[in-house]
């Protein structure tokens, strides 16, 4: 299947400094990824669905102005944590979709773990 | 609103012996459904999907069932085994839209016991 790079894995800060986590899709290019946040023992909630060259669509609830993302090439997204405090810890994790015959396909990076004290 | 639910958060089976996990919605413009596995601090791993003109879709050990009018999906692993045992995730998007967006359940964890 499909390969998407996730860095990094784990990222432990201080509270109000800012984090950037990538991803990559090795092997293809994706127009479209996704970025979703999952708290232990929760689903995982979509964030923000970014777009190559266009700014991120963002759902109900998500800072944008916190949640900073980017989507500069076909093959690489960006999320960055601005002034990050102890709420945002969670499990972060990125997709990229792929338009397949029978319907499409997301495949997800292996995810961050942020850690923020 | 929970748009997509798994209302059972654990199983446990005995390897060998079917697994069954199961899911619910409630969106009607729902007309694809995957299964993802997890395991933790991984990202989640696709497994199977269906599409809505489907009532079911094979793959190897994995089968799903779509009943569209009960709005309810099922995972069938047969035979289960200790390696299948990590948190199984239901998801739906509306395919039609082509927005990519999935819908995610809470999670079920499958314990398989050797």
């Amino acid at each position: 299947g499909a390969v998407v790079s996730q860095h990094p894995s784990r990222v432990i800060c201080k509270s109000g400094t800012s984090v950037k986590i990538e991803c990559r899709s090795l092997d293809f290019q994706a127009t479209t990824m996704f970025w979703y946040r999952q708290f232990p023992k929760q689903s995982l909630m979509l964030m923000a669905t970014s777009n190559e060259g266009s700014k991120a669509t963002y759902e109900q609830g998500v800072e944008k102005d916190k949640f900073l993302i980017n989507h500069a090439s076909l093959t690489l997204s960006t999320l960055t944590v601005t002034s990050a405090h102890p709420e945002d810890s969670s499990f972060y994790i990125c997709s990229a979709r792929i338009a397949a015959a029978e319907g499409e396909k997301l495949f997800f990076g292996s995810g961050t773990q942020l850690s923020v004290l | 609103d929970q748009q997509v639910k798994q209302n059972s958060p654990s199983l446990s089976v005995q390897e060998g012996r079917i697994s069954i996990l199961n899911c619910d919605y409630t969106n009607s413009m729902f007309d694809y459904f995957l299964w993802y596995k997890k395991y933790p601090a991984e990202g989640p791993t696709f497994l199977i999907s269906i599409s809505s003109i489907k009532d079911k879709n094979e793959d190897g050990r994995f089968t799903v069932f779509l009943n569209k009018s009960a709005k309810h999906l099922s995972l069938h692993i047969v035979p289960s085994q200790p390696g299948d045992s990590a948190v199984y995730f239901c998801a739906a998007s509306e395919w039609s839209s082509n927005t990519g967006k999935l819908i995610f359940g809470q999670g079920t964890t499958l314990q398989v016991k050797p």
